[in-house]
């Protein structure tokens, strides 16, 4: 079963503008990492924010991390074509346990 | 440094037979993790193995089966296929692994139909 909820599920923008994605999760973790998709291929890690992290920064990303109401969101700003995809946010709890439990996608199409 | 490679990229098979799926992960990484994507159920953690040993295992039958070899290098089994079976099947490696700290590097993939 999945762990984390993604909201939207689908988001349009024109070229240019910010693109905002939220993800719930349900139990306490370690860290949590969002990962990009296109068109069903393998899937690209793009950023890792530990569970005593509040914000990160990494070019056109910003993700921020409320442990409180377990959630996260993942800003992309001034959107080009070539983000197009979707967009996965994936959590490693804190019992041990390897494994990434990802969330249901945000697909974000930009529009040129 | 070469990237996650997965072979074959494309499998077609029918009910009832197997199948063997390969990884090679990044030189150096020795953990390796296998993923099914399917559009109904998402992306769910099938098992992780580390050192040749199965560390952690999803909730699938035991008709998935993985192993890891000397050189890192993961296999995974599907045996009796069904054709709920068929999906986008992902490997990822990482150095260690540990604790969830390490970042993990996904192949391309190997997509599986089944008919």
């Amino acid at each position: 079963s999945q762990q984390g909820e993604e909201d939207p599920q689908a988001l349009s923008i024109q070229e240019g503008e910010n693109a905002t994605m939220n993800c719930s999760y349900k139990t306490s973790i370690n860290n949590l990492q969002w990962y990009r998709q296109n068109s069903g291929r393998g899937l690209v890690h793009l950023i890792l924010i530990r569970s005593n992290e509040r914000e990160k920064h990494s070019g056109r990303l910003r993700v921020t991390l409320d442990t409180s109401k377990k959630s996260s969101s993942l800003l992309i700003t001034a959107s080009r074509a070539a983000d197009t995809a979707s967009y996965f946010c994936a959590s490693i709890s804190n019992f041990g346990n390897e494994k990434l439990t990802f969330g249901t996608g945000t697909r974000l199409t930009i529009i040129p | 440094k070469a990237g996650v490679t997965q072979t074959p990229r494309y499998l077609i098979k029918t009910r009832g037979q197997q199948v063997t799926l390969s990884c090679s992960p990044i030189s150096g990484h020795r953990s390796v993790s296998w993923y099914q994507q399917t559009p109904g159920q998402g992306l769910q953690f099938l098992f992780e193995y580390f050192s040749e040993t199965q560390r952690n295992k999803g909730n699938f039958p035991g008709r998935f089966s993985g192993r890891q070899f000397s050189n890192s290098r993961s296999e995974m089994n599907v045996s009796t296929l069904e054709l709920g079976d068929s999906a986008l099947y992902l490997c990822a490696s990482s150095f260690s692994g540990s604790g969830g700290t390490d970042t993990q590097y996904f192949g391309p993939g190997t997509r599986l139909t089944v008919l």
